[in-house]
């Protein structure tokens, strides 16, 4: 499976900011996921948007999907410092709905 | 979400030595399970993806006999590492997909492991 694309590769703002990340993708998608993770740690699941959907709203994250551009954005408004983690899109595609992830975004939230 | 543990949560070997990680759905049933390398400072790679009762899907590139993986029930996966070498090292990571609140989109993340060769 080929790795998508996320940028900026690495973010740094101040608390109170939002802070907005990019993802591209390869192949027609099920669904596309954004993942949060900790450093040395596991994956925590953060939203799932599908297809047929432009915008999707989870308390402070907010996700849109463009299918004609293959991207989509994660935005976390009025940032904290315990959003610092690595932030992974990953697209669903085919029948077997396998994950295929994008390169990362390292965010980094100063108090 | 739904809770999936892994066992251990790191392990330090002697090369050409065996290691065996455990992956277990807590409260659900995983139907299908996945397994990935994640390298530091680098994204998740699938390694492969184990349907229970049937034979893994490897992704290209992996070898199948170096990395044994083993879905003999709806709640546990095994990924075996064969005769491991330093390159070996890295971060292992399951996923758990089934059916979790009506759910079945999902992938469900175990903690990692933390395999170390030496």
């Amino acid at each position: 499976s080929q790795q998508g694309e996320e940028d900026p590769q690495a973010l740094s703002i101040q608390e109170g900011e939002n802070a907005t990340m990019n993802c591209s993708y390869k192949t027609s998608i099920n669904n596309l996921q954004w993942y949060r993770q900790n450093s040395g740690r596991g994956l925590v699941h953060l939203i799932l948007i599908r297809s047929n959907e432009r915008e999707k709203h989870s308390g402070r994250l907010r996700v849109t999907l463009d299918t004609s551009k293959k991207s989509s954005s994660l935005l976390i408004t009025a940032s904290r410092a315990a959003d610092t983690a690595s932030y992974f899109c990953a697209s669903s595609s085919g029948s077997a709905r396998q994950l295929t992830f994008g390169s990362g975004t390292q965010l980094t939230v100063l108090p | 979400g739904a809770v999936v543990s892994q066992h251990p949560s790191r392990v330090i070997c002697k090369s050409g030595t065996s290691v065996k990680i455990e992956c277990r759905s807590l409260d659900f049933q995983a139907t299908t399970m996945f397994w990935y390398r994640q390298f530091p400072k680098q994204s998740l790679m699938l390694m492969a993806t184990s349907n229970e009762g049937s034979k893994a899907t490897y992704e290209q590139g992996v070898e199948k006999d170096k990395f044994l993986i083993n879905h003999a029930s709806l709640t546990l996966s095994t990924l075996t590492v064969t005769s491991a070498h330093p390159e070996d090292s890295s971060f292992y990571i399951c996923s758990a997909r089934g059916t979790y609140r009506g759910y079945t989109d999902t992938q469900y993340f175990g903690p990692g492991t933390r395999l170390t060769v030496l």
